[in-house]
């Protein structure tokens, strides 16, 4: 089974620093998702990664997906308190009209005004 | 309404009760999803349902029973829970859109079991 790991697990950032969260998998990424999750809520789409060396972003924040598609990264410019939440990626594997998705350990990010 | 929504937000049963919870969507999905979120553990997917029919159980104890009446209702239905089942647990829909499955999450499903 595939299996995500990410790093770090929580960050404390002052607002206006920039931050890298990564995502790691154990097997080739045919679909890497990011999503963000206020606590005790549901989540919300961010982006969504398939190719080799694809590069995403919406206002502030920027993922990526290696060459090798085994990594992603999500980077966020200039943070503030509204970004604080948790940071989910999933792996999409198609499956005939819809889609399974192993979701990682998750980043807590705290932003300090 | 729109997006997915849940009922109840928050539920608080004692181990020999039954209880459902209920997911609707507004989004004419043709997939909906039951996610399980405790503490400290990733996001775990329990059932899939495609098309009305259910496509995946990931292993899932039979004192969870999920229901799909029709493509904008899902429930779960549950009996004879245990301590270790309280968590989050969380509603999706998807509809491939150019090979992408964005899921639409509702907010979810607090659950404590006493």
């Amino acid at each position: 089974s595939q299996e995500l790991e990410q790093s770090p697990q929580s960050l404390i950032v002052q607002e206006g620093k920039n931050l890298t969260i990564n995502c790691t998998s154990s097997k080739t990424l045919y679909g890497l998702y990011w999503y963000k999750q206020k606590y005790g809520e549901g989540l919300i789409f961010l982006m969504m990664l398939q190719k080799g060396g694809e590069e995403k972003s919406h206002e502030k924040i920027t993922a990526k997906l290696d060459e090798k598609k085994q990594q992603s990264s999500l980077h966020i410019t200039a943070s503030q308190p509204s970004h604080a939440g948790i940071y989910l990626c999933g792996a999409g594997l198609s499956s005939g009209g819809y889609q399974k998705v192993t979701f990682g350990t998750g980043t807590k990010l705290q932003v300090i005004p | 309404e729109t997006g997915v929504t849940q009922t109840p937000r928050h539920l608080v049963m004692g181990m020999t009760n039954k209880k459902s919870l209920k997911c609707e969507q507004h989004l004419g999905h043709n997939a909906m999803y039951w996610y399980k979120q405790s503490a400290k553990k990733p996001l775990e997917l329990m059932f899939v349902y495609s098309l009305e029919e259910r496509v995946e159980n990931n292993s899932v104890p039979s004192r969870f029973s999920p229901e799909c009446p029709n493509s904008s209702h899902l429930f779960l239905h549950l009996h004879t829970l245990q301590p270790e089942d309280s968590a989050l647990y969380l509603c999706a829909s998807s509809q491939e859109i150019s090979e992408t499955y964005e899921q639409y999450f509702g907010p979810g499903t607090r659950l404590t079991v006493t």
